[in-house]
């Protein structure tokens, strides 16, 4: 069993750019959530999808956008890039037997080792 | 590998000995609690988790307390080892839509 894999590791982009992450989520799992983390914080919800649909969003600017493909993998878009967008960008993975469930016991969340986004 | 956290509150303890890392949490509402590890270049890893029907749960080592009274959480790890250092979060959330993290605590384990 595979466990949720990101694409790049780490990237470098400059202010005003846009920037694309990748995501493909543990087999088995329908459910991708996408969180941030800045250097020394605890990692913020951005937004979740459930079956291609966005399914809860955090609070964050439209710029910050996203898609799940029918495999279960998904992308986060980020238009219009700022410096302090820099940051770990995470990935995690549930099933949801039903939209919004989430899911119980112990592998609730299944979470990558995330994409390092630096913006000059 | 990368740090998790430059600033964080740190507790250090000797190998062997037994460890207490609290979370006050924000949300009365929140039903449900999971404690998470971080190491360096790593996302974070499930522990334990704990639903608001209960005050006490135990795992291999681990035991997560918690209070609704005064929204705090602690994890307690008994005989630390050195592969325990790392970075702890607690989340909480009631929508399951979403975790709420804390602002986490470094764990330091001496030889």
């Amino acid at each position: 069993e595979t466990g949720v894999t990101q694409s790049p590791t780490h990237l470098i982009k400059t202010r005003g750019q846009q920037v694309t992450l990748r995501c493909s989520s543990q087999s088995g799992h329908n459910t991708v959530s996408w969180y941030q983390q800045a250097l020394g914080q605890g990692p913020q919800f951005i937004f979740q999808y459930y079956r291609e649909e966005e399914n809860g969003r955090g609070n964050f600017p439209p710029r910050f956008s996203g898609l799940q493909f029918p495999n279960y993998s998904s992308e986060l878009n980020v238009n219009a890039l700022e410096l302090d967008d820099s940051a770990l960008y995470l990935c995690a993975s549930s099933f949801d037997r039903v939209r919004g469930s989430g899911g119980a016991g112990a592998n609730v969340l299944t979470f990558g080792a995330g994409s390092r986004l630096t913006v000059l | 590998g990368e740090s998790v956290g430059l600033h964080l509150p740190t507790l250090s303890v000797q190998e062997g000995d037994n460890s207490i890392i609290n979370c006050a949490y924000s949300n009365s509402a929140s039903d449900y609690f999971i404690w998470y590890k971080q190491e360096s270049g790593k996302g974070p890893q499930f522990i334990i988790d704990i639903r608001s029907n209960m005050d006490k749960r135990q795992g291999q080592r681990v035991t997560v307390l918690l209070n609704k009274t005064v929204k705090h959480l602690s994890l307690q790890i008994a005989a630390t080892q050195p592969g325990d250092s790392a970075v702890y979060f607690c989340a909480e959330t009631l929508s399951r839509r979403a975790l709420t993290f804390g602002s986490g605590t470094r764990l330091q384990v001496q030889p």
